[in-house]
């Protein structure tokens, strides 16, 4: 059984920093693709990055409104998919869910909840 | 980047109608396009893929359809558990885009 379970949300100031993590099982981690999707508050669904797998080069992917302040990364001896997000800002207030694929993203975790406030 | 619009974006229903959502891309996407169901409260869960392929363990009475860039979910009898937002979703190409979204509420 496929299970993704999300830790390391909580509450941030604006400018800091916080790095989340996504633990892999039931699945051969280092094929798929894997994905971080967030949610703010009462709204939708919005990407915010891909990794691949080894197979294709690790290659990642960022939406615009991130680009240049998120780092996705894998450890694949691990089974383990992280981001790290730096200078955030109000507006990255969301739950964050990762999801394994890349473009299909077939099962996806609960989601960790992160806050940036002062 | 490649838009998509859902409409409508709320419904009222009752227990075994029909339901039907539509999403419009705003290009080309050939059937790059998966339906998601989120309850209140939970991760979304997918429904479909490929505009109409049924994930394993969906309903049959879920089905999509694609004509052109312009999709199709339908709940054929809905179902108690079936209320819930339902997101469309583009996969032809970086940026990933969803559709904002259709709650479907009981009447």
């Amino acid at each position: 059984e496929v299970q993704l379970v999300e830790s390391g949300g909580g509450l941030v100031q604006p400018g800091g920093s916080l790095r989340l993590s996504c633990a892999a099982s039931g699945f051969s981690f280092s094929d798929f693709a894997m994905t971080w999707v967030r949610q703010a508050p009462g709204k939708g669904l919005e990407w915010v990055s891909s990794i691949v797998g080894i197979s294709a080069g690790g290659s990642t992917y960022y939406a615009d409104s991130v680009k240049g302040r998120f780092t996705i990364s894998r450890d694949n001896s691990k089974n383990m998919l992280s981001l790290q997000m730096d200078s955030l800002r109000a507006d990255d207030t969301a739950i964050y869910y990762c999801a394994k694929g890349d473009f299909l993203l077939d099962f996806w975790g609960q989601g960790t909840l992160v806050s940036v406030s002062s | 980047d490649i838009q998509m619009t859902q409409s409508p974006s709320s419904l009222s229903a009752s227990v075994g109608d029909r339901v039907t959502i539509t999403c419009r891309a705003s290009q080309g996407i050939s059937s790059y396009l998966a339906w998601f169901q989120q309850r209140p409260g939970k991760a979304p869960k997918s429904l479909i893929y490929a505009a109409s392929s049924l994930h394993s363990g969906v309903p049959s009475r879920f089905s999509g359809s694609r004509s052109g860039t312009d999709f199709t979910l339908v709940i054929s009898s809905l179902q108690p558990e079936d209320f819930a937002t339902y997101y469309c979703q583009q996969y032809n190409s970086y940026p990933l885009t969803f559709g904002g979204g259709t709650k479907v509420e009981i009447k």
